[in-house]
């Protein structure tokens, strides 16, 4: 069964002070891994699909990589608007598109 | 802007009613897969409907069901409900026609069981 690891569960920054989410997974073969951003009472917002070990992409103030047994999802002197749950998902194998979350990391970014 | 509609935005039920909640996905986007996310917790996975038949199902009783439609939406039904039940219900498309696929996710609905 595919599992998903986020830590830390909530992360408060000031304004400029960069840091890094974890995301932790077990899968049997890997088809994707994606982070999402949700905001309170809102759907997720599709951020980055990572495929393949070594592989990075980067949005704004945001860059995410991935290694095999782990994604990190880097934060580059946020802003306030940057706060927000942000959340993992991997797609193992298999004909349908199910993805499996995890619990997310709310992050706060003070100004 | 994901081209995914939900409706209603919000409904409460009480336990052992009915309930069928409502998504448009994005014109050409043929796979339509709905979660359910509590409080707190990461979207869990329902089931999902390919060309308007199931095509795989999470760890969620018969009593919740669905349907996809030839015009891109679909539905989720839910029996007998249960306090439990009380979440906010995703639904995301995405197309199959493209080996990097990305689903798309809808605002919600979000349910309250009394």
């Amino acid at each position: 069964e595919d599992q998903v690891t986020q830590s830390p569960e909530a992360l408060r920054l000031q304004e400029g002070e960069s840091s890094s989410l974890n995301c932790s997974y077990t899968v049997s073969g890997l088809r994707g891994l994606f982070w999402y951003r949700q905001d309170p009472g809102k759907g997720p917002e599709f951020l980055f699909t990572l495929y393949s070990a070594g592989e990075e992409k980067e949005k704004e103030r945001l860059k995410a990589t991935l290694t095999k047994k782990e994604s990190f999802l880097h934060i580059t002197a946020p802003k306030p608007e940057d706060s927000a749950t942000y959340l993992c998902a991997v797609r193992s194998g298999g004909s349908n598109y199910k993805l499996t979350f995890g619990k997310g990391t709310l992050l706060t970014v003070n100004p | 802007e994901t081209g995914v509609t939900q409706s209603p935005t919000h409904l409460i039920k009480t336990r052992g009613q009915q309930v069928t909640l409502r998504c448009s996905s994005q014109s050409g986007h043929n796979t339509v897969s709905w979660y359910q996310q509590a409080l707190g917790q990461g979207p869990q996975f329902i089931f999902q409907y390919y060309r308007e038949e199931e095509n795989g199902r999470g760890n969620f009783p018969p009593r919740f069901s669905g349907l996809q439609f030839p015009n891109y939406s679909s539905e989720l039904n839910v029996n007998a409900l249960e306090l439990d039940d009380s979440a906010l219900y995703l639904c995301a498309s995405t197309t199959a026609d493209t080996s990097q696929e990305t689903q798309y996710f809808g605002p919600g609905t979000r349910l309250l069981v009394l």
